[in-house]
């Protein structure tokens, strides 16, 4: 299947900085990409779809301003995390749908935040 | 808005089947997933089933569906303890890839 990396897999940051989380698609070209944060012990929530060449679209309840993504390439969204603070940390993780019968998404093995 | 819940926690003992249930409210849900999802990994797709299947059967994996009370179970036969780890079920509808996502259960299988 479809090899989905994320980088770094894990970051420790100091409120008030701003954090970069990169999803690549390895093998795969994708218009679009799905972000999803997880609280502990929590479901996956989806935060926004990412799209080749515009503008990402928000769920609802969810800051653009403070939630930056950019679909650069059919192979890189990247999410920004600006002005971090201790709230904002949770696991993010990327997905990108592939078609086929049955709708599915492959899924990035996450990034782990912290927010001191 | 839908909704997925699931319970929280499993255990069971190793040889044993595991059964993790699943409920939706999403009369429109087109198609059942469920995923698994190891510590520090991706979730990884198990097994899926159309909304028009009452059960599908993959190997030690079974899934039923009964759409009329929008419960979904993944039963796991002969579990072994590399099945530790936290199941997720998801629903999307027809013509989206929006998934809603369960609220996870984490299967311990004791050795």
């Amino acid at each position: 299947g479809a090899v989905v990396s994320q980088h770094p897999s894990w970051v420790i940051c100091k409120s008030g900085t701003s954090v970069k989380i990169e999803c690549r698609s390895l093998d795969f070209q994708a218009t679009t990409m799905f972000w999803y944060r997880q609280f502990p012990k929590q479901s996956l929530m989806l935060m926004a779809t990412s799209n080749e060449g515009s503008k990402a679209t928000y769920e609802q309840g969810v800051e653009k301003d403070k939630f930056l993504i950019n679909h650069a390439s059919l192979t890189l969204s990247t999410l920004t995390v600006t002005s971090a603070h201790p709230e904002d940390s949770s696991f993010y993780i990327c997905s990108f749908p592939v078609g086929g019968l049955h709708n599915e998404q492959f899924f990035g093995p996450g990034t782990r935040l912290t927010v001191l | 808005g839908e909704d997925v819940e699931q319970s929280l926690f499993l255990s069971v003992r190793e040889g044993d089947s595991s059964v993790i249930n699943c409920t939706y409210t999403d009369s429109s849900s087109t198609y059942l997933y469920w995923y698994k999802q190891e510590p520090g990994a991706g979730l990884q797709l198990l097994t899926y089933i159309f909304s028009n299947m009452d059960m599908k059967q993959d190997q030690r994996l079974t899934v039923l569906l009964n759409k009329k009370d929008k419960h979904l179970s993944l039963r796991i036969a002969d579990t072994q303890t590399g099945d530790s780890a936290i199941y997720f079920c998801a629903e999307t509808g027809s013509g989206t890839y929006k998934y809603i996502f369960g609220t996870g259960t984490r299967l311990k299988v004791l050795a």
